[in-house]
């Protein structure tokens, strides 16, 4: 069955210094791979998706993610983090079942 | 204008009644579903409707019962709700999977 895993569970960060969230999935086939930011109380936001074509994508408020099928991964960067950016990061992947499955999700602290 | 509204935002009640918790769509999305986010922010998919359809119906208890009267609604009804019913709920759109999924802003349900 498909699956996905986020390797941290909290990350800590400085303001201004670079980020970079881990995801990992496990299934044969290539899925589609999607980052999702949760601020406090706040419903899900896709800040990228991955299904075809560049393995690096562009985002929302500055990220991009790259797909590497040789580690099955799907990391989140940012090269400058805010005090904004601060939230829960969900990787999710999805197989064109309707059935996209979430991570166990990153929450993101950051320090002035 | 917002894309997936869900009412009531907070819903706290006793065990053993039953509430339910509604979800509209205005993207003209065909599959919507339902996600359950516990205490430790873990995302579990309930259902997911097609076009009326039921096509995923992961393993939650039976006193969970969704309706969908059109394919902008899909509500989520609770039978005999128990204390560990007590989570926050997504609802969820997409037109197909691989954009992604627009999230509703979450019903938090508090069950004493």
């Amino acid at each position: 069955a498909q699956s996905v895993t986020q390797p941290d569970i909290h990350i800590t960060v400085s303001e201004g210094a670079s980020l970079e969230l881990r995801c990992n999935y496990s299934y044969g086939a290539t899925p589609y791979l999607f980052w999702y930011v949760q601020s406090p109380g706040q419903g899900l936001q896709l800040l990228l998706k991955y299904f075809s074509g560049d393995t690096l994508v562009q985002g929302i408020k500055g990220f991009e993610a790259e797909f590497k099928r040789s580690q099955s991964s799907f990391n989140l960067r940012k090269p400058s983090v805010h005090w904004s950016d601060a939230a829960e990061y969900f990787c999710a992947v999805g197989y064109n079942n309707n059935d996209m499955r979430f991570g166990a999700g990153t929450r993101l602290t950051v320090k002035p | 204008d917002t894309a997936v509204s869900q009412t009531p935002k907070y819903l706290v009640t006793q065990m053993g009644n039953d509430k339910s918790i509604k979800c509209e769509q205005n993207l003209g999305h065909d599959t919507m579903y339902w996600y359950k986010q516990d205490s430790k922010k873990f995302l579990k998919i309930m259902f997911s409707y097609n076009n009326k359809e039921l096509i995923i119906n992961e393993t939650v208890p039976n006193r969970f019962s969704p309706k969908s009267p059109d394919k902008a609604h899909l509500n989520l009804h609770i039978n005999s709700l128990e204390l560990g019913d007590s989570a926050v709920y997504f609802c969820a759109s997409s037109q197909e999977e691989a954009y992604g999924y627009t999230f509703g802003s979450g019903t938090r349900l508090t069950v004493v």
